[in-house]
């Protein structure tokens, strides 16, 4: 299956700090990325998704300004969270899809997940 | 109700039994179904996409229920090796297509 890569796998940041999440497919194009947080034991929650060259779609409930997308190439989306708290600990995952969200096409498309970045904001 | 229901388990089974999951969805114009499986700590990762017709490999068994809006998943002769979350995740038309993941139900297969 195509490869999806994170970087960083873990961070340690204090308060009111910004961390920068990338999230690369390394072997094909990805059109359409999202982007997930999982706390735990609990289910992903789907954060935004992200089209390259358009801004993100986010989530009810996401504050956009806080969990700043970039998705600025077929093959790169970043995830920013500006001014992160200890609540904004958590495992955020990305995942990476072929065709376009919305277009029905990419609704039968499998998600390709990045191996995660876990976040502890002290 | 939430769009995607599961069993949240866990279920505790012995090496070489049958287990069966289930999982309902509230969109009846969902259109893709998947199983996937986390591991802890991990990310997901697709086990089986899930037909109208059903689907099998090797030990595992997908069936959709369209009617009764559920999906299933069983494991023959489990290993231990299948210890891990099973995530269903639908496909839901809710502005574009959304994927919709349950919560999971985790699985310990014991020796």
């Amino acid at each position: 299956g195509a490869v999806v890569s994170q970087h960083p796998s873990r961070v340690i940041c204090k308060s009111g700090t910004s961390v920068k999440i990338e999230c690369r497919s390394l072997d094909f194009q990805a059109t359409t990325m999202f982007w997930y947080r999982q706390f735990p034991k609990k289910s992903l929650m789907l954060m935004a998704t992200s089209n390259e060259g358009s801004k993100a779609t986010y989530e009810q409930g996401v504050e956009k300004d806080k969990f700043l997308i970039n998705h600025a190439s077929l093959t790169l989306s970043t995830l920013t969270v500006t001014s992160a708290h200890p609540e904004d600990s958590s495992f955020y995952i990305c995942s990476a899809q072929s065709g376009t969200s919305g277009s029905g096409f990419a609704s039968y498309n499998e998600q390709f997940f990045g191996p995660g970045t876990r976040l502890t904001v002290l | 109700r939430k769009e995607v229901e599961q069993d949240p388990g866990p279920f505790n089974v012995p090496e070489g039994a049958t287990v069966a999951f289930n999982c309902t969805y509230s969109n009846s114009a969902s259109q893709s179904f998947f199983w996937y499986r986390q591991d802890c700590r991990k990310e997901p990762k697709l086990l089986m996409s899930v037909y109208s017709s059903g689907n099998e490999d090797g030990r595992f068994t997908a069936q959709l229920n369209r009617a009764s809006q559920y999906i299933s998943l069983l494991i023959r002769d489990s290993k231990l090796s299948d210890s891990a979350t099973y995530l269903c995740v639908v496909n839901t038309p809710t502005g574009g297509f959304k994927t919709i993941f349950g919560a999971g139900t985790r699985l310990f297969v014991k020796a």
